[in-house]
């Protein structure tokens, strides 16, 4: 595809769900960022991937959020035993290098999540 | 802990009016500072960013490193320049971006 696409786009979660966001990045991007953005702020680093390898994911806010990129492209965020506070627009983000540095990153839609 | 501020949560202008949105950071060194934009129903993209010293759309900013500032400017706004406005922050040697709350831009006519 020509952007980063994510899915579902909208999705309505009862508390305590579990839910599962999609990320299909630029083809061939090598870097891929998942952003969490709350009404009202800017966006919030969850975590980073190098290929299928998470190299930083001290934005996680609890153990309850998981992200996996298995084979280097697509990539996945779960959020297990969903809370209101976990209500926000999750934006996947890649670019084509390593590293957010000097590098260009291109930005999903975002999916937003409301939890009821 | 590196911080972004963007004073301004609404900023409104007339078209053809110069512009300024202020972008002021916390970090102690050498950052690299990103504006990025997002038009309405669209998806958050780069508008430019301070080692490319380029003007993107008639925007320049430019990064003082004395006040920690990397404010974005134009000399006339257009209407097509409303948006939501953030100011983005990366540090050497992590991969994240710090973003600013934003600042939405309303040019009127």
């Amino acid at each position: 595809g020509a952007g980063v696409s994510q899915s579902p786009r909208y999705k309505v979660a009862k508390r305590g769900q579990d839910v599962a966001l999609r990320c299909d990045p630029i083809s061939g991007h090598v870097s891929l960022f998942w952003y969490q953005q709350a009404l009202g702020q800017g966006p919030e680093f969850l975590t980073y991937f190098q290929n299928e390898a998470q190299l930083d994911k001290s934005g996680l806010p609890s153990d309850r959020f998981f992200a996996e990129r298995p084979e280097g492209s697509v990539s996945t965020l779960k959020i297990q035993r969903t809370q209101q506070e976990d209500s926000a627009v999750y934006l996947c983000a890649s670019s084509l290098n390593v590293g957010a540095r000097g590098n260009t990153i291109y930005f999903g839609e975002g999916s937003w999540l409301t939890v009821v | 802990a590196q911080r972004v501020t963007q004073p301004e949560k609404l900023l409104s202008v007339f078209k053809g009016a110069p512009v300024e949105l202020k972008c002021n950071y916390s970090y102690s060194g050498s950052p690299e500072l990103f504006w990025y934009v997002q038009y309405s129903r669209q998806r958050l993209q780069l508008l430019l960013r301070h080692i490319s010293r380029e003007s993107i759309k008639g925007f320049t900013a430019d990064l003082n490193k004395g006040e920690t500032s990397f404010h974005l400017k134009k000399p006339f706004a257009q209407e097509e320049d409303s948006a939501m406005y953030y100011c983005a922050l990366n540090q050497g040697g992590s991969e994240k971006l710090v973003f600013g709350k934003g600042t939405k831009l309303t040019v009127n006519p």
